[in-house]
């Protein structure tokens, strides 16, 4: 069974404070892929990154940055000197890698709801 | 906008009345997928189609949830006899066959029960 945790539910920070959230996962699957998705009072969910399961090296897009570590089966997220507008929900994410049939459907986690306090 | 599009954004229904959700995705894209966002969860699979073909549905959608895409284009999901529980956010999303894990969302449609 496939499955997707985030054990922080509400973060709360003052501007400018680096902020991480952590999800674990557990999958039976050898490939697989992992996202972190935001979803801001609007409701849209907004993609920020997919990483495959082999591919276990560290991202950084500006702020953000992304810690893949399959030994303990974890991909957390950090949010370095954080900003007003990163106040959200943030879900991690698993989906199976695409083979024939496969049908690919996301399993989230139930959130982190991220405030960031001016 | 050539994004994935939701209509209505915003249902108010009493209990007991149907309704019917839209949803358009990006043209191309030969996969739809429905998910139920309830508060304080994160999004759940519904269903998903591949072109027309309704592919595999979840436990969650009961007899009283039915989805379409008669054309392999857009897609309805039709809840009958509405319970206070179906009060959620209803997603859809969009992508190609070959690069299923790449999901566009649409915005959302939000239905409330009372």
């Amino acid at each position: 069974a496939q499955k997707v945790t985030q054990a922080q539910t509400e973060i709360s920070v003052v501007e400018k404070e680096d902020v991480t959230l952590d999800c674990v996962y557990e999958t039976r699957d050898t490939t697989y892929y992992l996202f972190w998705y935001k979803q801001p009072p609007s409701g849209e969910l907004v993609f920020l990154i997919r990483r495959n399961s082999f591919d276990e090296q560290n991202e950084i897009s500006g702020r953000y940055s992304w810690n893949f570590q399959k030994s303990t089966s974890s991909f957390n997220f950090t949010i370095t000197a954080s900003q007003v507008v990163d106040s959200a929900v943030y879900f991690c994410a698993l989906s199976a890698v695409n083979y024939g049939g496969a049908t690919n459907k996301l399993i989230f986690g139930t959130g982190t709801l991220l405030a960031v306090q001016p | 906008d050539t994004g994935v599009s939701q209509d209505p954004r915003h249902k108010i229904t009493k209990r007991g009345q149907n309704v019917t959700f839209r949803c358009d995705p990006i043209s191309e894209h030969n996969r739809l997928y429905w998910y139920r966002q309830t508060l304080g969860q994160g999004p759940e699979f519904l269903t998903y189609f591949q072109n027309e073909a309704q592919l595999e549905k979840s436990r969650l959608l009961s007899d009283r949830f039915s989805a379409e895409r008669p054309k392999g284009s857009f897609s309805t999901l039709e809840i009958q006899r509405t319970e206070q529980g179906d009060s959620a956010m209803y997603l859809c999303a969009s992508s190609l066959a070959r690069t299923a894990y790449e999901q566009y969302f649409g915005p959302g449609t939000r239905l409330t029960v009372t």
